[in-house]
């Protein structure tokens, strides 16, 4: 069975405090792996898409990795805006269409 | 580029009703996407359309159903509403032959008392 499980599942930071959200994933056969950011009472906001091993993509403070099992999403220096509910999904080879298969998410506070 | 649109964006029903909501794609998206978002389940897929034909099915009751129009949009109805389909109601679209990256609006909260 396709899975998705993020770890852990809150992150408490100090502001400038690097840390990474780990995602790992079970699936036979990966097409992509996305992550999103999602604040309180708003649609996932689309971060990054990763489709083979090794590949990385970076955004101001936020990178990306991709291995075989999992994904990390590395914080470098965090701010307060930073603080949000991160989402990792997969998208499987067998499956017709594109449906995404979702973690629970990392909850991130970043303190001032 | 607009992004995704989606109304209403709260509604309250009461058990036994029925429900439509309604999703606007970025324009030139073809494919639309539903999901339900929980607290205690996440985010779950519903169904997808493209060209309006129903691609692929969640594990979800026939209760749930689409559609998508000539021009994109699409609707999710769900009739004989029960206290467990409250949630967070999110279409997603994405632009076919190209990335397989999906793209949220805002969502629909339906509250079902």
């Amino acid at each position: 069975e396709d899975q998705v499980t993020q770890s852990p599942e809150a992150l408490r930071l100090q502001e400038g405090e690097s840390s990474s959200l780990n995602c790992s994933y079970t699936v036979s056969g990966l097409r992509g792996l996305f992550w999103y950011r999602q604040d309180p009472g708003k649609g996932p906001e689309f971060l990054f898409t990763l489709y083979s091993a090794g590949e990385e993509k970076e955004k101001e403070r936020l990178k990306a990795t991709l291995t075989k099992k999992e994904s990390f999403l590395h914080i470098t220096a965090p701010k307060p805006e930073d603080s949000a509910t991160y989402l990792c999904a997969v998208q499987a080879d067998h499956q017709a269409g594109t449906a995404l298969i979702f973690g629970k998410g990392t909850t991130l506070s970043v303190s001032s | 580029k607009a992004g995704v649109t989606q109304t209403p964006r709260y509604l309250i029903k009461t058990r036994g009703q029925q429900v439509t909501l309604s999703c606007s794609p970025i324009s030139g998206h073809r494919s639309v996407s539903w999901y339900q978002q929980t607290p205690g389940q996440g985010l779950q897929f519903l169904f997808e359309y493209f060209s309006e034909t129903q691609r692929n099915k969640g594990n979800f009751p026939g209760r749930f159903s689409g559609r998508q129009f000539s021009n994109s949009r699409s609707e999710m109805n769900v009739s004989t509403l029960e206290l467990g389909d409250s949630a967070l109601y999110l279409c997603a679209s994405r632009v076919t032959g190209g990335s397989e990256t999906q793209y949220f609006g805002p969502g629909t909260r339906l509250l079902v008392l």
